[in-house]
């Protein structure tokens, strides 16, 4: 079995801050893939960042980056100058044996 | 071009009611999904429709069925729901097979379910 744990169930940040959120996972697989989703109050889950765990350098896209150990099984992301439009849950998500876990959320609030 | 659509945004039925939910994506991808999220909670999976293969979780009971038209449609029938199955209902699909290096899921925006 595969879990993801996501041990910060609130965080809040002021506007233009720098924030990680951390997240922690369990696979016996050798092959997997690490996710991170934001879901606003929308609703809709949308596709943050997304890393290979065969790739040793962290992903990266925009003002977001993880930090992917993979030794620690540890894969945190890390939002800079933050915005308010940033404010949503966070889910971080193990692709692996053909099955996509998820954590329990970060909700995350950026203050203007 | 990642859009997969959900319709209708809400719906509110009785336990008596028949219903279906829709997802459609035109990105080519060959895999589909459904998914349950409960409130402050992270999505479920319900089914996954992967190359004319479906695939569902034991859990779910037989008052949901999903049915797949077509590679770009995956319904999802309702029928004699109960109110705590009232919940976001949130479709993806992915370019390939669940667990390949071409599965990262894409969702639509959910449909809310409210059971009265």
């Amino acid at each position: 079995a595969q879990t993801v744990t996501q041990s910060q169930p609130e965080m809040s940040v002021q506007e233009a801050e720098t924030v990680t959120l951390s997240c922690t996972y369990d696979t016996s697989e050798s092959n997997y893939y690490l996710f991170w989703y934001k879901q606003p109050p929308s609703r809709q889950m949308i596709l943050v960042i997304r890393q290979e765990a065969y790739k040793q350098q962290n992903a990266t896209e925009n003002r977001f980056s993880v930090n992917f150990q993979k030794a620690a099984k540890s894969f945190s992301l890390k939002i800079s100058d933050s915005q308010l439009g940033d404010t949503a849950m966070y889910f971080c998500a193990l692709l692996g044996n053909e099955k996509l876990t998820f954590g329990t959320g970060t909700r995350l609030t950026i203050i203007p | 071009d990642t859009e997969v659509t959900q319709t209708p945004k809400h719906l509110v039925m009785g336990m008596t009611n028949k219903k279906s939910l829709k997802c459609e994506q035109h990105m080519g991808h060959r895999a589909m999904y459904w998914y349950k999220q409960k409130a402050k909670k992270p999505p479920e999976l319900m089914f996954v429709y992967s190359y004319e293969k479906l695939s569902i979780n034991e859990s779910v009971p037989s008052r949901f069925s999903p049915e797949c038209p077509n590679s770009s449609l995956l319904n999802l029938h309702l029928h004699a729901l109960q109110p705590e199955d009232s919940a976001l209902y949130l479709c993806a699909s992915s370019q390939g097979p669940p667990g390949t290096s071409t599965d990262t899921q894409y969702f639509g925006p959910g449909t809310r379910l409210t059971v009265l």
